[in-house]
């Protein structure tokens, strides 16, 4: 079957950096996406991966590994607005997207 | 600006009453997508639309159904509602079916049953 995963909950400081992993198995892949969503809202694109290897992206970097079915999201001088849920979501081969159920990511002053 | 736009944001319907909720976009994007998202859990695919051409995911409740009159417009109707129905439900677009496509959402509409 599909499945992503990734950890339900995170916490990190204000300033600090974090990594939030996802693991995905699909049938055939044609990339992975992470969106951003705060609370009671639509989720917002972040970033998309398809090839092996780190995208920078300002404060957000995101990395896949296609041989480990592995990716993460870098958020780096985390502001308490990145307190957010990230939703890892990988394509399949019919171009649908198998979503994760989100880490729920929250920021201490 | 181009935009998904989705109406109402918060809608409360009776348990089994008829409920509509709307979606319109002005990014004419050929492909459509309703998801419904419960809390903490991932959005899960109930339509897409690839112009006209309907999608039904195979474990979407037949209380679900869905119209695209034209391009801009889908609907979602849920022909009587129960207490699980009780979600988020999101409308979603690209520009094109194959390939990996960005999905650009409305707002949501919060759906609570009564």
């Amino acid at each position: 079957g599909q499945n992503i995963d990734q950890p339900t909950e995170m916490t990190a400081t204000e300033g600090a950096i974090v990594q939030i992993n996802c693991t995905y198995q699909t049938s055939g892949f044609n990339g992975l996406f992470w969106y951003q969503q705060h609370a009671g809202e639509a989720p917002t694109f972040l970033s998309y991966n398809v090839l092996d290897g780190l995208e920078e992206k300002g404060r957000f970097s995101s990395f896949l590994s296609r041989s480990k079915g592995y990716s993460y999201l870098l958020l780096k001088e985390l502001q308490m607005k990145d307190s957010a849920s990230y939703l890892c979501a990988g394509v399949d081969s019919n171009y649908q997207l198998i979503w994760g159920a989100g880490t729920k990511l929250i920021i201490k002053p | 600006d181009a935009m998904v736009i989705q109406n109402p944001r918060y809608q409360v319907t009776q348990f089994g009453k008829p409920v509509t909720l709307s979606c319109s976009q002005t990014l004419n994007h050929n492909v459509m997508y309703w998801y419904q998202q419960k809390s903490s859990q991932a959005p899960k695919l109930l339509f897409h639309y690839y112009d006209k051409d309907f999608n039904n995911e195979a474990d979407t409740p037949d209380n679900f159904q869905s119209r695209r009159p034209n391009t801009s417009f889908c609907f979602l109707d849920i022909r009587s509602p129960g207490l699980g129905d009780a979600a988020m439900y999101l409308c979603a677009t690209s520009s094109k079916r194959e390939g990996a496509e960005e999905q650009f959402f409305g707002p949501g509409t919060r759906l609570t049953v009564l």
